[in-house]
């Protein structure tokens, strides 16, 4: 069964521009989550998607969005980047939301760089 | 709203020995899970255990077990026999259960060493 994939693997873009990412879920998981992870601020939550909507979002401006796909899939975008969003964004997808132990399977992350 | 506090910027084990990572949580959720991931160089994040709060016994997967001290809101990650590919760093993450959702609350992580 495949993983979690997310493309690109690197990324480098200059301040102003924008940028999407995506993530393929595993096959049969509905849900999604978006983390940016930095140096400075660890993993942070950005959103969770579960069947085309929104379910969830973290304390992020709103130059950062996301969709989700009929088929799971995930996309999302920052818009006017800025040197601070230099992260690793990580995806995440599980099999449902809500209860129990539902754990999250990570892909291996794009990691953006803003110059 | 839920945090988590791992002490341990970085810990220091021989290959064979046993680690403790420390996970402390705060929460005002009656029902929760806690995680512990492994994020090695590459950066993906590997699960490795799970507890539940109502759990009436301590998880264990293999070498790694959970030390869940729930009164003193704790979930130390025990792992035994070190090995050198257990060098990487340590989440510990907290969700709410039941829940419509699956964000994750991650620590600040501890990054294991392991030498020969």
């Amino acid at each position: 069964k495949a993983g979690v994939t997310q493309t690109p693997r690197y990324l480098i873009k200059t301040r102003g521009q924008q940028v999407t990412l995506s993530c393929s879920p595993i096959s049969g998981h509905r849900s999604v989550s978006w983390y940016q992870q930095t140096p400075g601020q660890g993993l942070q939550f950005l959103f969770e998607y579960f069947s085309e909507t929104q379910r969830n979002k973290g304390n992020f401006p709103g130059r950062f969005s996301g969709r989700q796909f009929s088929n799971s899939r995930s996309e999302m975008n920052v818009s006017t980047l800025e040197l601070g969003d230099s992260a690793l964004y990580l995806c995440a997808s599980s099999l449902t939301s809500g209860t129990g132990n539902y754990e999250q399977y990570f892909g291996p992350g794009t990691r953006l760089t803003v110059t | 709203a839920q945090k988590i506090t791992q002490t341990q910027p970085g810990m220091f084990v021989q290959e064979k020995e046993a680690v403790t990572l420390d996970c402390t949580y705060d929460t005002s959720d009656p029902s929760y899970g806690l995680f512990w991931y492994k994020q090695p160089s590459s950066g993906e994040m590997i699960f490795l255990i799970y507890q539940g709060s109502y759990d009436q016994q301590n998880a264990t997967e293999g070498r790694y077990s959970l030390n869940f001290q729930k009164a003193r809101k704790s979930a130390n990650l025990v792992i035994s026999a070190s090995q050198l590919g257990d060098s990487a760093m340590y989440f510990c993450a907290m969700r709410r259960a039941p829940s419509g959702y699956s964000t994750l609350t991650f620590g600040k992580g501890t990054m294991l060493l392991v030498s020969p």
